[in-house]
Order: C-alpha cells, then structure tokens, then sequence
C-alpha cells in the first residue's frame, strides 16, 4: 500500500500571501489530521477531517482552514501568511481513531 | 489544562545499557497513550500504543496510572535506535497531543 503523500514537498512565500498545502490519504483511510512541527512549539494539532467533515480543531488562528474531498484528500490553507508560520506541515491519516500514519510533511518558509 | 511532560530533551546511553525514556502526563480519565519514533531523515511512525501491548524492536511502554505515567524502556540499546522520541495521548477523536520529545543517542 503507498504510504500518506504531501505536496508539495517545499513551499517558499512572503508575508502577506496565502498558501494551499494538499495531503493524500493511505488508500480507504477517512481521517485526515494535520499537524505543525516548529523547533520552538513541537508538534501542534491544527485540525482532524473526516468523512469530509471537521471533526476535531487544535487552538490556532482562523487563517488556518482545511477540506476534505469525497476521495478523502485534503487541503489546508493558511492565509495571510506571517514569519511564524514558518514550519514543517504534517498531515496524518488513519482507517478512524486508531492508528494514525504520517506523511513526510511539506516544509514552509515565510520569507 | 491537558499535557504531557518528557523531561529529558536529550538521553545518551552506551550500546547494550537499558534505555528508559520518561513521559509524565496529566490528563482527567484514561487516555489512550502512544509512542512515536522519528529517525534520521525518516518520517514519524507509530512505535507504540498503549492498549496493544506488544513489544516493538525490543521497546515496551507501561502505563501507570497511580503515577500518571507511560515511561518507553528497552533493556539493551542499539545504535540503530538513535532517533527522536515523542510520548502522546489521544484526546477526543484524533487529536494527538505530542510532548516535546527526547533525542536518544546510543554511543559504541
């Protein structure tokens, strides 16, 4: 089975600019998570989707959205972007709530 | 508020000594409780979980609820085990909350 896949894999922006990160599932995985992995704050839950439905949401910002489509791949989406969203975005996936699989994450800079 | 505590940001240990890496959470019920393992230029992959209890690559993971605990030991370390450590509870659905994890390093 392939693994969970993220692209694109690096990502440069300016403050200011909006950016859509995109994230597929291991094939008949519905639940998507995505975290943000930053030297200073470690790994933060940003958001869980599943069935195409939010399910879960961690504490950050509204400029931080996401989606699910009905073939379970996802999007997030940072607006506006800042210097401090610089960062490794790592999206999960897993059958339900059990074990989750990790995708090598897309690497962000804010420039 | 939730959290989880791994006091130890860097464990260097000799090839063949015991390894344990300490997690601490404090958490209302009984959370489900996982390990993650980071190697170099590798992605995060499941070590451990808690309600399994299997052994993986000679790790196991006790969970101790009197002390709020879910230390990762392993009585010989190898060098391949050098990697980032990271102790986590699940919440409500999916959402893992990480600690900040612990570099183990196995010297020869």
């Amino acid at each position: 089975k392939a693994g969970v896949t993220q692209t694109p894999r690096y990502l440069i922006k300016t403050r200011g600019q909006q950016v859509t990160l995109s994230c597929s599932p291991i094939s008949g995985h519905r639940s998507v998570s995505w975290y943000q992995q930053t030297p200073g704050q470690g790994l933060q839950f940003l958001f869980e989707y599943f069935s195409e439905t939010q399910r879960n949401k961690g504490n950050f910002p509204g400029r931080f959205s996401g989606r699910q489509f009905s073939n379970s791949r996802s999007e997030m989406n940072v607006s506006t972007l800042e210097l401090g969203d610089s960062a490794l975005y790592l999206c999960a996936s897993s059958l339900n709530t059990d074990t989750q699989y990790f995708g090598p994450g897309t690497r962000l800079t804010v420039l | 508020a939730q959290r989880v505590t791994q006091p130890e940001k860097l464990l260097s240990v000799f090839k063949g000594a015991p390894v344990e890496l300490k997690c601490n959470y404090s958490y209302s019920g009984s959370p489900e409780l996982f390990w993650y393992v980071q190697y170099s230029r590798q992605r995060l992959q499941l070590l451990l979980r808690h309600i399994s209890r299997e052994s993986i690559k000679g790790f196991t993971a006790d969970l101790n609820k009197g002390e709020t605990s879910f230390h990762l030991k392993k009585p010989f370390a190898q060098e391949e085990d050098s990697a980032m450590y990271y102790c986590a509870p699940r919440e409500n659905g999916n959402k893992l909350v990480f600690g900040a994890g612990t570099i183990l390093r196995v010297k020869s």
